[in-house]
C-alpha cells in the first residue's frame, strides 16, 4: 500500500523566514501529488497539485512545490512566510483513482 | 470549488450508540468520499460513495460499521455504528471537483467524541 511521509511535524519559524516541508511517498507507479492546507478553524483547502509536466508547480499564496521523481519527493516551499501562513499542511498522493493517501501533516507556526 | 457542509459539526456520544453524519454539496457531483482523522494521525479514506451504486470501502473498513447512503448527487450520509472510544475522530466528506478531475474538495468535518 502506498504511504506518505512528512517529517518535522511541528515547525516554528519567524516571519520572513523561508519554509520547506518535506514529503516522500512510496508508490512505484504514476502518481498525482497534492498539498492541502488547513488554517485554524477552517476547512482543508487545496494549496497546489501536480499531475504531469513541469515538476515545479506554483500554488496559491506564494507556495510552490517540486516533484523529484527519482527521490519520490514532493517538497513544499515558500521563500518568505507570513504570520497568516500559520496552519497545518498535508501532503497527499493518489495513483490516479481518487484514492488519496495523506501524510500526518506539518503544524507550522509563524511568529510575528 | 464546491461548497460542502456537514452536520453535526461535533457530537459527544455514548459507547454502543450510532451517529449519522450528513454531507451536503451545493452542486451535483459524481464522486463523494468519506475520511477519518484519528487524533494525531493522518486522514484515512473510509469509502467512496457514488450515486446509484454501493459504496466502495477501503481495507479495514466495513459496511456494517460504517454504512453509507448516497441518495442523490448532492447528499450523502455516513453512520458510525455501535461506537467505541476508538471511533473518536474527525470525519470528513469530500467531493471531486466539477470539471477538475482527480482533485478533491473537503467539508468542514464532524468532530466525534465517544465516551
Amino acid at each position: 500500500a502506498q504511504s506518505v511521509s512528512q517529517h518535522n511535524h511541528h515547525v516554528i519559524l519567524s516571519e520572513a523566514a523561508s519554509l520547506e516541508l518535506g514529503c516522500n511517498y512510496s508508490y512505484g507507479g504514476t502518481v498525482n501529488l497534492f498539498w492541502y492546507v488547513q488554517y485554524p478553524g477552517q476547512h482543508l483547502q487545496l494549496l497546489l497539485k501536480y499531475f504531469s509536466g513541469d515538476p515545479l508547480v506554483k500554488g496559491i499564496k506564494g507556495f510552490e512545490a517540486e516533484f523529484i521523481k527519482s527521490k519520490f519527493s514532493f517538497n513544499l516551499r515558500k521563500p518568505s512566510v507570513q504570520w497568516s501562513d500559520t496552519a497545518e499542511y498535508f501532503c497527499a498522493v493518489s495513483p490516479g483513482n481518487n484514492r488519496l493517501a495523506f501524510g500526518k501533516g506539518n503544524q507550522v507556526v509563524v511568529i510575528p | 470549488s464546491a461548497v460542502i457542509s456537514q452536520k453535526p459539526s461535533r457530537d459527544i456520544c455514548q459507547r454502543g450508540t450510532s451517529l449519522t453524519i450528513q454531507c451536503q454539496v451545493d452542486s451535483q457531483v459524481t464522486m463523494m468520499f468519506w475520511y477519518r482523522q484519528q487524533p494525531g494521525q493522518s486522514l484515512t479514506l473510509i469509502a467512496t460513495a457514488n450515486q446509484g451504486s454501493e459504496a466502495t470501502y477501503e481495507s479495514g473498513f466495513v459496511i456494517d460499521k460504517f454504512p453509507i447512503s448516497r441518495p442523490n448527487l448532492t447528499f450523502s450520509t455516513l453512520t458510525v455504528s455501535n461506537m467505541s472510544p476508538e471511533d473518536s475522530s474527525i470525519y470528513l466528506c469530500s467531493v471531486e471537483g466539477q470539471g477538475v478531475v482527480e482533485t478533491q474538495y473537503f467539508g468542514p468535518g464532524t468532530r466525534l467524541l465517544v465516551l
